[in-house]
């Protein structure tokens, strides 16, 4: 356990539903960070903040993706109209200032 | 952008065998370097890092070294066990006001027989 915790652990969702998930990171880790993973693939970045701002986002996150981190503590990522090609693994990180990054366990959705 | 290129896999091997994974990747300037490590039903875990040319990681027995002149960062153990059974994945940091963005190679499957 690193101390980064994702709800809900799993997801399963028909297509063009929205979905959102959470991320709580360690307390006072100041960036906090979004990926994706597929099946047999690496984790593809999609975004991240520093505090509450939203620093960068890759042209991965389409206009249905949209991503919040209130306050500079939790985030969330939400998905709107799923698509089946969104099915994946959705990983949050989150890092100290000048530090490594910690992992959750992740999110695994499944479109129908 | 930055991208990775890692050693395709499936890789297995049998108990105490000799490991390499092969990583190289292309960056801007002189990215940290790490290696992470996903075991089966687990998420990811920093195996190593190295965070300027010729700077060793090292943990649990694995090893890598940063080769600014290759642009590479290959893993090694020089015996494996059942227990490290993972995907391996090798990943440049951004660096700089980026720090933090990982680029994630496709990883390398690595079994070990008893």
């Amino acid at each position: 356990d690193t101390g980064v915790s994702q709800n809900p652990r799993h997801k399963i969702t028909k297509r063009g539903q929205n979905v959102t998930f959470r991320c709580d990171p360690i307390s006072e880790h100041n960036r906090l960070y979004w990926y994706r993973q597929t099946l047999g693939q690496g984790p593809e970045f999609l975004t991240y903040f520093q505090n509450e701002a939203q620093l960068e986002k890759s042209r991965l996150l389409s206009d249905r993706f949209s991503a919040e981190r209130p306050k500079g503590s939790f985030s969330t990522l939400e998905i709107q109209r799923t698509e089946q090609g969104d099915s994946a693994m959705y990983l949050c990180a989150t890092i100290p200032r000048g530090g490594t990054q910690y992992f959750g366990p992740g999110t695994r959705l499944t479109v129908l | 952008g930055d991208s990775v290129t890692q050693m395709e896999g499936p890789v297995t091997l049998s108990e105490e065998a000799f490991l390499t994974i092969n990583c190289t990747y292309t960056a801007t300037g002189y990215p940290s370097l790490f290696w992470y490590v996903q075991y089966p039903g687990e998420g990811l875990q920093l195996l190593l890092k190295a965070t300027k040319a010729d700077d060793k990681g090292s943990n649990k027995g694995f090893e890598a070294t940063y080769r600014k002149e290759t642009t590479s960062f290959h893993l090694e153990k020089g015996s494996v066990q059942v227990s490290d059974s993972a995907v391996y994945f090798c990943a440049p940091d951004a660096g700089g006001t980026s720090y933090g963005k990982l680029t994630f190679g496709q990883g390398t499957i690595l079994t070990v027989h008893p």
